[in-house]
This record gives C-alpha cells, sequence and structure tokens, in this order.
C-alpha cells in the first residue's frame, strides 16, 4: 500500500465556491504530480513538482493551481468551480530512480453543480 | 504524435480463466512500459515496469511482455480471481526530459464473473 492519501474522497458543491483538495505523502518523494481522469478516459497530466516551491504546469490546462509548501503537502485549488471541473483528480508521488516508479492516492470525486 | 493504444476496450471472463491484454504505443525515444491495476473509484497501482532490455516480467498472476521492435506490450493474468475486476492501464515513458513524460492508454476493463 502505497503511503499517500488524498481528502475528501468525494465532493459535491455548488458552481462559483473556492475548494481546495489535499494531497499527502509520507514517503518523503520529492517529485509529485496532479492527474484528471474522466470515466473511460486516460488521465491527463495537470501540474506537477520537482521539490518544495517548486510548481509546473502540465500538459492538460487547467484553471487550478498548486503549491509545494512542504516536501508531503500538494495542495490543489479551484478558486471558482464550474461544472466542466467535474472529474476525479488523482494525486501522485514518484520515488527517486530511473524508472520513477509512481504511487497514486485513492482520488477525490469533485461534482460541481 | 505519441500515442498509446490498448484492445481490447473490455473484456468479460469467467473466474478461473486466462486473459491477455494488449497495448500498442508509438511513444519515441523509449524509457519504460508499465502496467497499472486501477480499481473502480481507486487510484491505480503499479503490477510492472519494464525497460527495453526487459521482454517479460512476472508480478503473481500477471505477466508482462515486451517486444520494443514492434513496440507491442501485453498483460496476461493467469486462473483469473473476481479481485482482478479492474481496468488496467498501460503507461509508455519516453526520455524526453529528466522527469521522463508519461503517456497513458485508455485502459481495459475486465470483468470477472464467477
Amino acid at each position: 500500500e502505497a503511503d499517500i492519501y488524498q481528502t475528501p474522497r468525494y465532493l459535491v458543491i455548488g458552481t462559483g465556491k473556492k475548494i481546495t483538495l489535499e494531497c499527502s505523502q509520507t514517503m518523503g518523494h520529492d517529485k509529485m504530480y496532479w492527474y484528471q481522469q474522466d470515466p473511460g478516459m486516460e488521465l491527463h497530466l495537470i501540474h506537477y513538482s520537482y521539490g518544495v516551491n517548486s510548481t509546473e504546469k502540465g500538459d492538460l490546462s487547467s484553471e487550478s493551481t498548486v503549491s509545494r509548501i512542504r516536501t508531503e503537502h500538494f495542495p490543489l485549488t479551484l478558486e471558482s468551480a464550474r461544472p466542466s471541473h467535474t472529474s476525479q483528480y488523482l494525486c501522485a508521488s514518484s520515488e527517486p530512480g530511473r524508472n520513477e516508479k509512481l504511487f497514486f492516492g485513492s482520488g477525490t470525486q469533485l461534482s460541481v453543480l | 504524435k505519441n500515442q498509446v493504444e490498448q484492445s481490447p476496450q473490455s473484456l468479460i471472463i469467467l473466474e478461473g480463466k486466462n486473459c491477455t491484454l494488449q497495448c500498442n504505443y508509438t511513444v519515441s525515444p523509449f524509457s519504460n512500459l508499465r502496467w497499472y491495476k486501477q480499481d473502480t473509484g481507486r487510484g491505480p497501482v503499479s503490477l510492472t515496469i519494464m525497460t527495453f532490455s526487459e521482454n517479460t516480467k512476472s508480478n503473481g498472476r500477471y505477466t508482462a511482455t515486451l517486444d520494443a521492435d514492434t513496440k507491442q506490450s501485453s498483460l496476461h493474468i493467469t486462473a483469473s480471481q473476481l479481485s482482478d475486476s479492474a481496468s488496467y492501464i498501460c503507461v509508455v515513458s519516453d526520455r524526453g526530459s529528466t522527469l521522463g513524460r508519461l503517456y497513458f492508454g485508455r485502459g481495459t476493463q475486465l470483468t470477472v464473473w464467477p
């Protein structure tokens, strides 16, 4: 079992609300990632971080923002949620090494009404 | 365009039977190929990681093969169990950056019936 945790597991909110999805890992990994996944579709990278104070946007354009103030914590924030943000959000971290094995959290299923 | 294609899209088998899932990719340059298992509503869990020089790797009842020349991989599941019901995702990494960009397939949804 991976030591990477996401909260909440499920979130239903109204349009316009500000939300923060939490992600924490206890493995001491420097690299962390946020992926977005819709049913039956591939994972898309929306943000990643190489370490503290390092954040980059991924391949898929996203209106969300991230921060990395501590190694173990990589929260994702949506300032004003919209129905188009409805999706599953997966956080991951990778161990150092050539193949960089990924460990995923259980995900947050977000529904914006 | 770098892509990862998986087949079949979905598969139903009876408990105890074997099955093989396919993955074709066009990612270049190639670094490694990974298979993940994703239970419904959960995050993916790594099954195998294979580099260019490896053509087979096993993890219990799961055996992955890689043909880097034809850019094909397969995941063979032996003596399937109900708990094998999940989506199986093929992921290919390139050597284009230190991060090693990952290209995800859409997965094969496997259902094992009793």
